[in-house]
């Protein structure tokens, strides 16, 4: 159980265009999710939090109008990248709240974004 | 605001030995919980063992063991009978019982264990 996938897991876009990523709880209904970015031999950065129904909530540094969040059922979040440029080039992750008392975060197998 | 430290970056072990990833952690709660997640070359997030500080048992996962200790705020990860497959970053984390579902995790920098065969 606790499945989490990502779609898609690799791509590439031009510069100036938008990209969109999907995070699906397969198994079980998330109520909230999170997003992450991780650049090569490095951790994970908290972008921001998901919650079914309402606004995301943003890290600080992180724009939201450039990472638009959508949390729009228990199992699906989106994150678009809005005007994609270069430096947004990343792996993305997401991740899920799981167990009865939603302790334990399961993450999706990332989508790798590069931007010509 | 809390913090996981893993001051070591990279690790290598001799398949079939033991092997012992360190990390510490600060913070001011008395009840938290604690994980140890590997990323092999693939990049998906795995997670490997679970603790909660309330515990005052090690938590076990087959070859994966670990050392809480509440007091010293440490919280290592011991993997026994080493495999080619273990050979991947290991990343501590710490996640507060504040905020319910959206509490979030703090991770440590990730280790990076090689295994020899």
């Amino acid at each position: 159980g606790a499945v989490v996938s990502q779609h898609p897991s690799r791509v590439i876009c031009k510069s100036g265009t938008s990209v969109k990523i999907e995070c699906r709880s397969l198994d079980f209904q998330a109520t909230t999710m999170f997003w992450y970015r991780q650049f090569p031999k490095q951790s994970l950065m908290l972008m921001a939090t998901s919650n079914e129904g309402s606004k995301a909530t943003y890290e600080q540094g992180v724009e939201k109008d450039k990472f638009l969040i959508n949390h729009a059922s228990l199992t699906l979040s989106t994150l678009t990248v809005t005007s994609a440029h270069p430096e947004d080039s990343s792996f993305y992750i997401c991740s899920a709240s799981v167990g009865p008392a939603a302790d334990t975060q399961y993450f999706g197998p990332g989508t790798r974004l590069t931007v010509l | 605001a809390q913090t996981v430290t893993q001051s070591q970056p990279e690790m290598s072990v001799q398949e079939a030995e033991t092997v012992t990833l360190s990390c510490t952690y600060d913070t001011s709660e008395s009840d938290y919980y604690l994980f140890w997640y590997k990323q092999p070359p693939s990049r998906q997030m795995i997670l490997v063992i679970r603790q909660e500080a309330y515990k005052q048992q090690n938590a076990t996962e087959n070859r994966f063991s670990v050392n809480f200790q509440k007091a010293a705020k440490s919280f290592s990860l011991k993997i026994s009978d080493s495999q080619l497959g273990d050979a991947a970053m290991y990343f501590c984390a710490y996640r507060s019982l504040l905020g319910g579902a959206n509490s979030k995790l703090t991770f440590g920098k990730g280790i990076t264990l090689s295994v020899r065969p």
